[in-house]
């Protein structure tokens, strides 16, 4: 596609349920991000993938927090038992080829997400 | 492990007149550097980078940046703002070796008044 594509753009959530973030990134890109964007805090790195090596999974702040990308394309991410503090958006961004550093990223509008 | 400090949340400016967003960051390891911008209600966007070669960098709207590796500083000017310019711009690196994802800082809002 023309951009990165994220699905849904707001998703209000009771406490406790699970939700799936969907990304899908530009055609071509090998490298898959996902940052998390919470109020007064910035942005903070989550996952990232590469082709079909095994993905950096460091930033992910919990292990209700899980990934995953499905033929080398379109991204998933899963927040199980989702808390209060979860709450932010979540952004994903496609890049060219990770050999290529200083590229630079493509980001989605991002997946607001409510939780409450 | 990379850090990046934006000082100032806020930036309140009035139209036409000049601006600089500053950033420091922290870096065991060669890095390269960015400026992202963020319009209202819109993701990021890259502005500018800087990888080599010249220290001084320019983006198409007049934004420019100039990578000041004594005092590890990336700090952003444009000369003349403009009320299309209020945005949330972040800066951040990316290592150049090594895992690979970029680091921000936390912002800073620049807010143009007429």
């Amino acid at each position: 596609g023309a951009g990165v594509s994220q699905s849904p753009s707001n998703k209000v959530t009771e406490k406790g349920k699970d939700v799936e973030l969907r990304c899908d990134p530009i055609s071509g890109h090998t490298a898959l991000y996902w940052y998390r964007q919470s109020l007064g805090q910035g942005l903070e790195f989550l996952i990232y993938f590469q082709g079909n090596s095994a993905p950096d999974k460091s930033g992910l702040p919990s292990d209700r927090f899980s990934a995953e990308r499905t033929g080398g394309s379109v991204s998933t991410l899963t927040i199980q038992r989702t808390q209060q503090e979860d709450s932010a958006v979540y952004l994903c961004a496609s890049s060219l080829d990770s050999a290529d550093r200083g590229y630079g990223y493509t980001f989605g509008s991002g997946t607001r997400l409510t939780v409450v | 492990a990379q850090s990046v400090t934006q000082l100032d949340s806020q930036v309140p400016v009035f139209e036409e007149a000049p601006v600089e967003l500053r950033c420091n960051y922290s870096s065991s390891v060669s890095v390269y550097l960015f400026w992202y911008v963020q319009y209202p209600n819109q993701g990021l966007q890259l502005l500018l980078k800087y990888l080599s070669g010249s220290t001084l960098v320019e983006s198409i709207n007049g934004f420019e940046a100039e990578f000041n590796k004594s005092q590890t500083s990336f700090h952003l000017r444009k000369p003349s703002v403009h009320i299309s310019d209020t945005a949330e711009y972040f800066c951040a690196v990316e290592r150049n070796t090594g895992r690979r994802a970029l680091t921000f800082g936390s912002g800073t809002r620049l807010q143009v008044q007429p």
